[in-house]
């Protein structure tokens, strides 16, 4: 079993379609939580993160936490053909490396 | 520069050649990742450098495959006798240290093997 789990997808919706993605991670030692977003022929940049659990909110994207079921999401409201990308989780922390889901290509259709 | 940096971007070889990729990171990170991207795996960890401590190599995927980092500092990632299975984008990612929560990738280097 990979420590991080994420549906490769290709997850594809309409312009203005609410978007989840998620991860699951195996490590309950995990204390920091982040997405990146990777452009076609781009390296991956953060997007956001998580400390522990809880919701954090920046513009259209939240992100979500959940230690006790050891899952987390990122959800894009009113999305855009510009959030077209690829979408990668990642979690570090509690002595342990920084650890890297394979990612979900997402696309939206305008 | 600024950022983290790979070379070189494209590279065409022949199976059964030897390929060298190049990584500078980010001045004063101490932490250096190789990832290695594509369509049907996504991103797979394939080696982490921390400070002067003994590499994590595992996730390289065969023998055939090594990295060193000198100095601390710039990184190679060697690849012997390519096979077509090895054709991918190769990323590298810096961090400050190995808690931070920002990784800082280059553009990678995507390695076709004819």
């Amino acid at each position: 079993q990979k420590e991080v789990e994420q549906d490769p997808g290709p997850l594809s919706v309409p312009e203005g379609a609410i978007v989840s993605l998620n991860c699951t991670y195996s490590n309950s030692a995990f204390q920091y939580f982040m997405w990146y977003r990777q452009y076609s022929r781009k390296g991956p940049e953060l997007l956001m993160y998580t400390y522990s659990s809880g919701n954090k909110e920046d513009g259209r994207f939240t992100a979500q936490v959940d230690k006790s079921s050891k899952y987390i999401s990122l959800f894009i409201r009113d999305s855009q053909p510009s959030d077209s990308a690829t979408y990668l989780c990642a979690m570090s922390g509690g002595g342990f490396k920084t650890i890297f889901g394979a990612g979900t290509r997402l696309f939206v259709k305008a | 520069g600024a950022g983290v940096s790979q070379s070189p971007s494209n590279k065409v070889t022949e199976k059964g050649k030897d390929v060298e990729l190049r990584c500078d990171p980010i001045s004063g990170h101490t932490a250096l990742y190789w990832y290695r991207q594509s369509l049907g795996q996504g991103l797979e960890f394939l080696i982490y450098f921390q400070g002067n401590s003994a590499p994590d190599k595992s996730g390289l995927p065969s023998d055939r495959f090594s990295a060193e980092r000198t100095g601390g500092s710039v990184s190679t990632l060697t690849i012997q006798r390519t096979q077509q299975e090895d054709s991918a984008v190769y990323l590298c990612a810096s961090l400050r240290n190995w808690g931070e929560t920002e990784a800082f990738f280059g553009q990678g280097t995507r390695l076709t093997v004819v």
